[in-house]
C-alpha cells in the first residue's frame, strides 16, 4: 500500500470549513484513499473513501486531484466535536488482507 | 454507537495474571480485527479473522492469544504480559476485508 503524508496539526475556527490535505504521490491505479478520524478516548471512525471521483456523504467531502497524487478532506462546517486526529490511508480496492496502515495523522483542533 | 462493543473498557493486571478482552459486533460482518495503540505511536494491526479463520498474525508475541468462536465474537487472551504491553487495544469489524472497518472504543490495558 502506498505511503501518505499529512501535516502534523491544523487549527480551524468553529463554523468554518476544515480542509485537511494528504499527499499520496506513489498511489497505484487500484488503490483507494480512505479517511478515518479518532476522537480522544474513542476508536477510529470511518469517514469516507474514494478512487478518483470526488465523493460526498453526510460527514464530509473528499476531493482527489486528477493525477490522484493528493487529496483533501473537507468538513464543511466544523464543530468543536470535530476535534480529532484525522488519518489518510491508501489501500488496494480488492483482495485486501484487511490490513490498514495508520500513520500519525493530522490533529485538527476546532476553536470557538 | 458503532455496533462494535468491547469489554472491559479498562483493565489493570499484574504480569503473572491471565485475563481476556472481549469484542462483539452486531453488524453481521464477516471479518474482525485486533489492533494495538501505544502512547504516541500509530495503530498497529495484530490479528485478522475472516469467517472465523485467522488470516493474519502481524508477528504478535505468543503471550497474546486470539480466539474467534463465531463471526460476531472475538477474544484476546492475555498471559504473562510485560509493562510495554500497556496500551489501548482496539477491535474492529468489516463486511469483508475490502470494506471499511468499524471500530470499538477499545480496552485501556495497564500492566503493573
Amino acid at each position: 500500500d502506498a505511503k501518505t503524508t499529512q501535516p502534523t496539526s491544523m487549527d480551524c475556527a468553529e463554523g468554518r470549513a476544515a480542509n485537511l490535505p494528504c499527499n499520496h504521490s506513489t498511489i497505484s491505479g487500484n488503490e483507494y484513499v480512505y479517511w478515518y478520524r479518532q476522537i480522544h478516548s474513542q476508536g477510529p471512525q470511518y469517514i469516507i473513501h474514494g478512487l478518483k471521483n470526488n465523493e460526498t456523504n453526510e460527514m464530509a467531502s473528499l476531493i482527489i486531484t486528477e493525477d490522484r497524487k493528493s487529496s483533501t478532506l473537507i468538513l464543511p462546517h466544523a464543530t468543536l466535536r470535530d476535534t480529532a486526529v484525522y488519518y489518510c490511508i491508501v489501500r488496494v480496492s480488492s483482495g485486501n488482507t484487511g490490513k490498514l496502515i495508520f500513520g500519525q495523522g493530522t490533529t485538527l483542533q476546532v476553536k470557538p | 454507537e458503532t455496533g462494535v462493543t468491547q469489554t472491559p473498557r479498562h483493565l489493570v493486571m499484574g504480569m503473572t495474571n491471565k485475563k481476556s478482552l472481549k469484542c462483539e459486533q452486531h453488524l453481521g460482518h464477516n471479518a474482525m480485527y485486533w489492533y494495538k495503540q501505544s502512547a504516541k505511536k500509530p495503530l498497529e494491526l495484530m490479528f485478522v479473522y475472516n469467517f472465523k479463520e485467522q488470516t493474519e498474525n502481524n508477528s504478535v508475541p505468543s503471550r497474546f492469544s486470539p480466539e474467534c468462536p463465531n463471526s460476531s465474537h472475538l477474544f484476546l487472551h492475555l498471559h504473562t504480559l510485560q509493562p510495554e504491553d500497556s496500551a489501548l487495544y482496539l477491535c474492529a469489524s468489516s463486511q469483508n476485508r475490502d470494506q471499511p472497518q468499524h471500530f470499538g472504543d477499545g480496552t485501556r490495558l495497564s500492566i503493573l
